[in-house]
């Protein structure tokens, strides 16, 4: 079967840097994707990654490792706007999205 | 219109009813999905279709049916609604032109089954 596993929930401060895994298995990988979803509202791109690595994007980076089924999003300078579930999404042979069942990241001042 | 909406925001419905859920999006994309996302599970894909004309069943289809008539609309049907489809249910679109192929989400419909 297919699988993405991420903690259930995280919580860190204001200012510091926190790091959010995702395991996976799957039938077939063509990408990996991270969301970030506020309470109540719809899920928003953050990154894509296909090859190892890491790519960076301002305060977000995401890595990817092919080979371990990994990868893990980092945060940095954290703010109290990034308190969010953060999805974790692998792209199947199949072209489809299978998904993890999110982070709920926690901020406190 | 910018992006995608969706319609209604949230419904009560009565078990047994049939209902529709609206779904319109103004970037031309090629692709649409429509998901359902319960507390403690991953989103699940519910049917998708990658051209007008065209739909495909996603993982949890059951209960569920879709049209795609043109390229911007993809509502989902519930033809008999069952308490176990209360539920948030996202519409998202994709350029399947190739590369990134990034999904975009609509608002969400909250829909509880009495």
């Amino acid at each position: 079967g297919q699988n993405i596993d991420q903690p259930t929930e995280m919580t860190a401060t204001e200012g510091a840097i926190v790091q959010i895994n995702c395991t996976y298995q799957t039938s077939g990988f063509n990408g990996l994707f991270w969301y970030q979803q506020h309470a109540g509202e719809a899920p928003t791109f953050l990154s894509y990654n296909v090859l190892d690595g890491l790519e960076e994007k301002g305060r977000f980076s995401s890595f990817l490792s092919r080979s371990k089924g990994y990868s893990y999003l980092l945060l940095k300078e954290l703010q109290m706007k990034d308190s969010a579930s953060y999805l974790c999404a692998v792209r199947d042979d199949n072209y489809q999205l299978i998904w993890g069942a999110g982070t709920k990241l926690i901020i406190k001042p | 219109i910018a992006g995608i909406t969706q319609a209604p925001t949230s419904q009560i419905l009565a078990a047994g009813r049939r209902m529709t859920l609206r779904c319109t999006q103004d970037m031309r994309h090629n692709a649409m999905y429509w998901y359902r996302q319960d507390l403690g599970l991953g989103l699940r894909l519910i049917h998708y279709s990658n051209t007008a004309g065209t739909t495909g069943k996603g993982e949890v289809p059951d209960g569920y049916s879709v049209s795609r008539a043109n390229t911007d609309d993809f509502p989902l049907t519930l033809a008999s609604a069952v308490p176990s489809q209360t539920s948030v249910y996202f519409c998202a679109s994709s350029d399947s032109a190739g590369g990134l192929e990034t999904q975009y989400f609509g608002p969400g419909t909250r829909l509880l089954v009495l």
